[in-house]
């Protein structure tokens, strides 16, 4: 079976630092992508792993343990913008992307 | 052109009409998608065509039916839909490798009355 989890919400200040959590059970596994979607728009790539380790793209970062079936993605110096969702979804065969629920954040000034 | 486009961005149809939807990229990828989307929920996968043959159906029922006429070419036919159908619609494309991420439209809004 396929299961991803997120946090449903999390709330930080302006200029934190947060770190958003996924767990994932999946039948198979070619990589863990994380999106960011604004309220009615489209989903926006942030960041790929498919290795362990930790993978840097300027104010973003994500990190993936493969063994333990966990990844996170840390947003730094946060900014009103961040105010979105995040998706993190796995490639499990194929072509195949299935998306964990979202976590909704809230950046307060 | 990095960007894929969706048409129309907004439709409302009744239960009985036929609709299509469109969606069109020209980066040249060889995989797009379809996903359905509902208010504050992640998107769910529908179909995927990979070098323009059918490669995923997400157990979908058939009044949604799915044609890739070409590489850049995504259409959905709608028939016969049910209120619970109304939601965002989604296109993606992506490289046909296991290393690239999907290029998302910005979805077409539907309502069913």
């Amino acid at each position: 079976g396929q299961n991803i989890d997120q946090p449903t919400e999390m709330t930080a200040t302006e200029g934190a630092i947060v770190q958003i959590n996924c767990t994932y059970q999946t039948s198979g596994f070619n990589g863990l992508f994380w999106y960011q979607q604004h309220a009615g728009e489209a989903p926006t790539f942030l960041s790929y792993n498919v290795l362990d380790g930790l993978e840097e793209k300027g104010r973003f970062s994500s990190f993936l343990s493969r063994s333990k079936g966990y990844s996170y993605l840390l947003l730094k110096e946060l900014q009103m913008k961040d105010s979105a969702s995040y998706l993190c979804a796995v490639r499990n065969y194929g072509q195949n992307f299935v998306f964990g629920p979202g976590t909704r954040l809230s950046v307060l000034p | 052109d990095t960007e894929v486009t969706q048409t129309p961005k907004h439709l409302v149809m009744g239960m009985t009409n036929k609709k299509s939807l469109k969606c069109e990229q020209h980066m040249g990828h060889r995989a797009m998608y379809w996903y359905k989307q509902k208010a504050k929920k992640p998107p769910e996968l529908m179909f995927v065509y990979s070098y323009e043959k059918l490669s995923i159906n997400e157990s979908v029922p058939s009044r949604f039916s799915p044609e890739c006429p070409n590489s850049s070419l995504l259409n959905l036919h709608l028939h016969a839909l049910q209120p619970e159908d109304s939601a965002l619609y989604l296109c993606a494309s992506s490289p046909n490798g296991v290393s690239y991420e999907q290029y998302f439209g910005p979805g077409t809004r539907l309502t069913v009355t």
